[in-house]
């Protein structure tokens, strides 16, 4: 069976400061892991990675993977409050849609300002 | 642009009173996803269609029914409620492919009493 570990479940920061969130898996025939972020309602899209090694950015947020060490990273530079969610990590299974979609139980990060 | 409307937000129910989530897409998406979101866990996928007429077993659908007559709609029936059933349920659309991101619903949150 597939499995998502995130850690920390959860972590108080103040703005300004930098984070890493973690992802760990194991999934049989890998084909990508994907980051999304929860705020109140709908969790939306924020990365997809299938290579090992390439960053992926977007403003302050970026994500890498390893697939040799099976991880990936969620970077947030200069947090500011307006990043205070919950940040899903989700992996697919070559082979395989989302109906295989395995995601981990969530960071919940806090920004204080 | 709509994206993925989903209702109501928010109910209660009863032990053994029955409702109907509604989801619809305007995005002219085949896939559709029903998940639940419980505390502490990653979101489950409880039902899923790959096309209007054509629908799947997700990880949990016990209790639960689901149609797809047309592109745009895919509601969710819970039969019986039970307090098992209490959750946030997300609707979500993901392309033409079974691969594609998802674009989720901002959730209906469930309470069964």
């Amino acid at each position: 069976e597939d499995k998502v570990v995130q850690s920390p479940l959860s972590l108080v920061v103040h703005e300004g400061d930098t984070v890493t969130l973690n992802c760990s898996y194991e999934v049989t025939n890998f084909r990508s892991l994907l980051w999304y972020k929860q705020e109140k309602k709908a969790p939306t899209f924020l990365f997809m990675l299938t290579s090992s090694g390439i960053e992926k950015k977007s403003g302050r947020l970026s994500s890498i993977l390893d697939k040799k060490e099976l991880f990936s990273i969620l970077n947030i530079t200069a947090t500011q409050t307006g990043d205070s969610a919950i940040y899903l990590c989700a992996v697919v299974p070559r082979g395989f849609g989302n109906e295989k979609l395995t995601f981990g139980t969530g960071t919940r990060l806090t920004i204080i300002p | 642009n709509a994206g993925v409307t989903q209702t109501p937000k928010f109910r209660i129910l009863k032990i053994g009173q029955s409702m109907t989530l509604q989801c619809a897409q305007d995005m002219n998406h085949n896939y559709m996803y029903w998940y639940r979101q419980d505390p502490g866990m990653g979101l489950k996928l409880i039902y899923y269609s790959v096309g209007a007429g054509i629908t799947d077993k997700g990880e949990v659908p016990n209790g639960y029914n689901v149609s797809r007559s047309t592109t745009e709609d895919f509601p969710l029936r819970l039969e019986l409620a039970a307090p098992s059933q209490t959750s946030v349920y997300f609707c979500a659309s993901g392309g033409t492919t079974g691969a594609n991101v998802l674009t989720f619903g901002a959730g209906s949150r469930l309470t069964v009493l």
